[in-house]
């Protein structure tokens, strides 16, 4: 089955510093990968996704995620943290197979000034 | 904005009362999506409905059920309400493919009393 892990339920960084959320997944077969945002009291909102086109995606808000096969991983990362990054980020996977999307516990991005 | 509406943005009850949360997705989608997220449970997904048609199950419990009309909306009704059900409830849309991100909505925030 399917699974999506988050390492580090909270994460903190000082402004201007890098951010460095991480994703592992499990799957049998090459999978979609997304990252989503939540800011507090909003919905979820798509940051990028991969779907087997280039390893490295960009996203919105300067954000990327590098899509790693051997390593299972897609680590979400920003080059300078801003005040505005702080919010929830999920991780999520789906397969050809499965319409739902597994989502990660999630992880709280704190940025200290 | 994504595009996605749901009604009401809030909902006080009280124990053992039944809900509906009314969701209408994305001019075009087809898939909808429910989603609870609670502090201790994180998102879980609910229900996935395609065209009308249930497509997927997740950890939707039997006193909880939804459909999907023909203009598309959707509504999640929930009956029996414990306190254990105060959460945000999230519908989301999309092409209904594993490769289509899924657009979400504001949520309704239920609270049970």
């Amino acid at each position: 089955a399917q699974s999506v892990t988050q390492l580090g339920s909270h994460v903190s960084v000082s402004e201007g510093a890098l951010v460095l959320l991480r994703c592992n997944y499990s799957s049998s077969v090459p999978p979609y990968l997304f990252w989503y945002v939540q800011y507090p009291n909003q919905g979820l909102q798509l940051l990028l996704k991969y779907t087997s086109a280039a390893t490295l995606v960009k996203g919105i808000n300067g954000f990327e995620a590098e899509f790693k096969k051997s390593e299972t991983s897609f680590h979400l990362t920003k080059p300078s943290a801003h005040m505005s990054d702080a919010a929830e980020y999920f991780c999520a996977v789906s397969e050809d197979s499965n319409y739902q999307l597994i989502w990660g516990a999630g992880t709280k991005l704190i940025i200290k000034p | 904005d994504s595009g996605v509406t749901q009604t009401p943005k809030h909902l006080i009850t009280a124990t053992g009362q039944r809900v509906t949360l009314r969701c209408s997705p994305r001019s075009g989608d087809l898939s909808v999506y429910w989603y609870q997220q609670s502090l201790d449970q994180g998102l879980q997904f609910l229900i996935q409905y395609y065209n009308g048609e249930e497509r997927a199950k997740g950890n939707i419990l039997e006193r909880f059920s939804a459909q999907q009309f023909p203009d598309l909306h959707s509504e999640l009704n929930l009956s029996s309400l414990e306190l254990g059900d105060s959460a945000l409830y999230f519908c989301a849309s999309s092409g209904g493919t594993p490769y289509n991100e899924q657009f979400f909505g504001p949520g309704t925030r239920l609270t049970v009393l």
